[in-house]
């Protein structure tokens, strides 16, 4: 099986940085996703990481160390739309490579 | 404008009822995917298609059904709708196994 945490809530200010972490336990590990949600909406795709390091995105930026099974996605020069749930996914070879996703963190941005 | 539509938007169903939600894409992705969305639970898998004529049980499939007969299409059933079946159902697809999902834009469901 598979665990994946992530903070359920964070709030930041407007122009700052705010970072969100994940950790999972997975058998077969092969790939993380992170997505945004807002509110009553669908999920959107933001980043993928399969090998260990940093990809950067515009403002958006998501790290991986497979190691210690964890991720992070980097928020920077916050925005009031930013404000949205923001969910990591993983993909395990184990569980024939389906999506397996975390509980979301809502992120809150105020001016 | 390319993507996925679901059908209904929303619906208020009354337990015990039969209930078909709808699910197309016309990006002619091989996978397709049902997951159910609850608070504090995240999207969990309810059953999935690799390709058009071939299905799979998810994480939480007991109480769904499902079928793929062409690449477009996969419709999710609930057979008899129970209260705990009260959830946000979301339809995704991609092209393959590391490609991000697309989703469409979901049912809100409501058993009573």
């Amino acid at each position: 099986g598979q665990n994946i945490d992530q903070p359920t809530e964070m709030t930041a200010t407007e122009g700052a940085i705010v970072q969100i972490n994940c950790t999972y336990q997975t058998s077969g590990f092969n790939g993380l996703f992170w997505y945004q949600q807002h509110a009553g909406e669908a999920p959107t795709f933001l980043s993928y990481n399969v090998l260990d390091g940093l990809e950067e995105k515009g403002r958006f930026s998501s790290f991986l160390s497979r190691s210690k099974g964890y991720s992070y996605l980097l928020l920077k020069e916050l925005q009031m739309k930013d404000s949205a749930s923001y969910l990591c996914a993983v993909r395990d070879r184990s569980a024939g490579n389906k999506l397996t996703f975390g509980g979301g963190t809502r992120v809150l941005v105020k001016p | 404008i390319a993507g996925i539509t679901q059908a209904p938007t929303s619906q208020i169903l009354a337990a015990g009822r039969r209930m078909t939600l709808r699910c197309t894409q016309d990006m002619r992705h091989n996978a397709m995917y049902w997951y159910r969305q609850d608070l504090g639970l995240g999207l969990r898998l309810i059953h999935y298609s690799n390709t058009a004529g071939t299905t799979g049980k998810g994480e939480v499939p007991d109480g769904y059904s499902v079928s793929r007969a062409n690449t477009d299409d996969f419709p999710l059933t609930l057979a008899s709708a129970v209260p705990s079946q009260t959830s946000v159902y979301f339809c995704a697809s991609n092209e393959g196994v590391n490609s991000p999902l697309h989703f469409g834009n979901g049912t809100r469901l409501t058993v009573t």
